[in-house]
């Protein structure tokens, strides 16, 4: 069964760095490409960003509230994808999701997700 | 950016139909995907490419797309359907992914 499992949530301060972790199984990680989302309390799903599979250059892109301030990376060997986070503020506070990102027929689809992780940023 | 507008709630009794939609600028000419997402649990993908379920989706959810909607209709709606759905496109011009507001169904 494929599952995706986030980790690395928690209380930070503003202005600090955080980083998650999403450890994939029962799938080739390296086939895929692996996206964030998140979900701020009371709001809807807003798209963080995702990386490409080494094949398709291992590239990345990022939704406008974020870029400049995190990065996404992967670890085919260890199945896992990380989001790094800088520069935390309030409003960065949500659930972190990472879902497999399929691209087919020129669209791209999360078609697994994990259950996230709390990111909490407060003083 | 592209933008997806749906209802913020949509309210059904048992057994009745509900219908979900997701308004955008000529997104007939898009895919459009579904996602439920219950408290607490991982969202789930339940309506691909405007009409493809997924195989352990029940036969009573399906998916239709033309002009500037999308629609998620769920047929035969049951307390287990209460959850918030969102429809999702990939606007290639800027490589982002993009989300409706979402949508709460409440069983009556």
């Amino acid at each position: 069964e494929v599952q995706l499992v986030e980790s690395g949530g928690g209380l930070v301060q503003p202005g600090r760095s955080l980083r998650l972790s999403c450890a994939v199984f029962e799938f080739t990680f390296a086939d895929y490409a692996l996206t964030w989302v998140r979900q701020a309390p009371g709001k809807g799903l807003e798209w963080v960003g995702f990386v490409r599979n080494k094949r398709s250059g291992g590239t990345t892109e990022y939704g406008a509230s974020v870029k400049g301030r995190f990065t996404i990376s992967r670890d085919d060997s260890k199945g896992i994808a990380y989001l790094r986070m800088s520069s935390l503020k309030i409003e960065d506070t949500a659930v972190y999701y990472c879902a497999r990102f399929r691209q087919l027929s020129g669209t791209f689809l999360l078609d697994y997700w994990g259950r996230g992780t709390l990111v909490t940023v407060s003083s | 950016s592209y933008v997806l507008t749906q209802p913020p709630s949509v309210s059904v009794a048992p057994g009745k139909t509900a219908r979900i939609t997701c308004e955008g600028n000529n997104v007939g000419s898009l895919s459009v995907h579904w996602y439920q997402h219950q408290p607490g649990q991982a969202p789930v993908l339940v309506m691909s490419f405007d009409s493809d379920r997924p195989s352990e989706i029940p036969e009573r959810i399906s998916g239709s797309n033309s002009g500037n909607t999308a629609t998620l209709t769920i047929s035969g709606v049951e307390a287990g359907d209460e959850a918030d759905y969102y429809c999702q496109v990939w606007d290639r011009s800027s490589d982002q992914v993009v989300f409706g507001g979402g949508t709460k169904l409440t069983v009556l």
